[in-house]
């Protein structure tokens, strides 16, 4: 079935240094990958996405790669920051159950960041 | 976002007991879904809507029932709540399908089951 495995589950970085998360999805259909980051006790929220279509996304200090021949996609963080310490979620489109807006989530990475 | 709402934002029941969690979106957006997050297996979808009187099983559906015969509200009832249950359940809305629009997440509600 459809299955987004995402690794490392937790990863600590100083301050300053990069952070790289990756994920890999099953269905070679998936045409839509959204990130999430979310806060200790809050909502997941979107922080960068990317379509097929494309394989590179930038935004300030975060970029996403997609490798479509791989079947995988990536979160980069640059110049990190301790308010960028929480869990980061990777997700994929499932089209095979066509229409309904399903994403996939991969299991979580929690990000620590220390100063 | 004050668009997406869940209500109650904590709840304790105890086993056997019918829960109903609220969920309330204010923009129209056709697709609505429910997930439970637990520690070490992320968001979990539990049921979705495409729309008003359409809804479906996501990967965890059992012991739950929902409903949506208003877009803009999607409530979920554990009919039977077990102790297995108790989780942090999120709701969520989209406006596209086939997967290509972002789902804004409700704040939560943490469900205790004794």
């Amino acid at each position: 079935g459809e299955n987004v495995e995402q690794h490392p589950s937790t990863l600590s970085v100083q301050e300053g240094d990069s952070a790289v998360i990756k994920c890999t999805y099953s269905d070679s259909a998936s045409n839509y990958f959204p990130w999430y980051k979310q806060e200790l006790g809050k909502r997941p929220q979107l922080i960068i996405d990317i379509r097929s279509n494309v394989g590179e996304k930038k935004d300030q200090r975060i970029a996403v790669t997609l490798n479509k021949t791989a079947k995988h996609f990536s979160l980069h963080i640059t110049e990190t920051q301790p308010e960028d310490s929480a869990v980061y979620f990777c997700a994929a489109s499932a089209p095979r159950s066509s229409n309904t807006g399903k994403l996939i989530f991969g299991q979580g990475t929690t990000l620590q960041v220390k100063p | 976002d004050a668009g997406i709402t869940q209500s109650p934002r904590y709840k304790i029941t105890e086993t056997g007991r019918q829960v109903t969690l609220m969920c309330h979106q204010t923009w129209s957006h056709s697709y609505m879904f429910w997930y439970r997050q637990d520690l070490g297996h992320g968001l979990r979808l539990i049921y979705y809507s495409a729309a008003a009187d359409i809804t479906d099983k996501g990967e965890v559906p059992d012991g739950y029932v929902v409903s949506r015969s208003k877009t803009e509200n999607f409530p979920l009832t554990l009919e039977s709540a077990t102790r297995s249950q108790t989780s942090v359940y999120f709701c969520a809305s989209s406006v596209a399908g086939q997967g290509l629009g972002e789902q804004f997440f409700g704040p939560g509600t943490r469900l205790t089951v004794l």
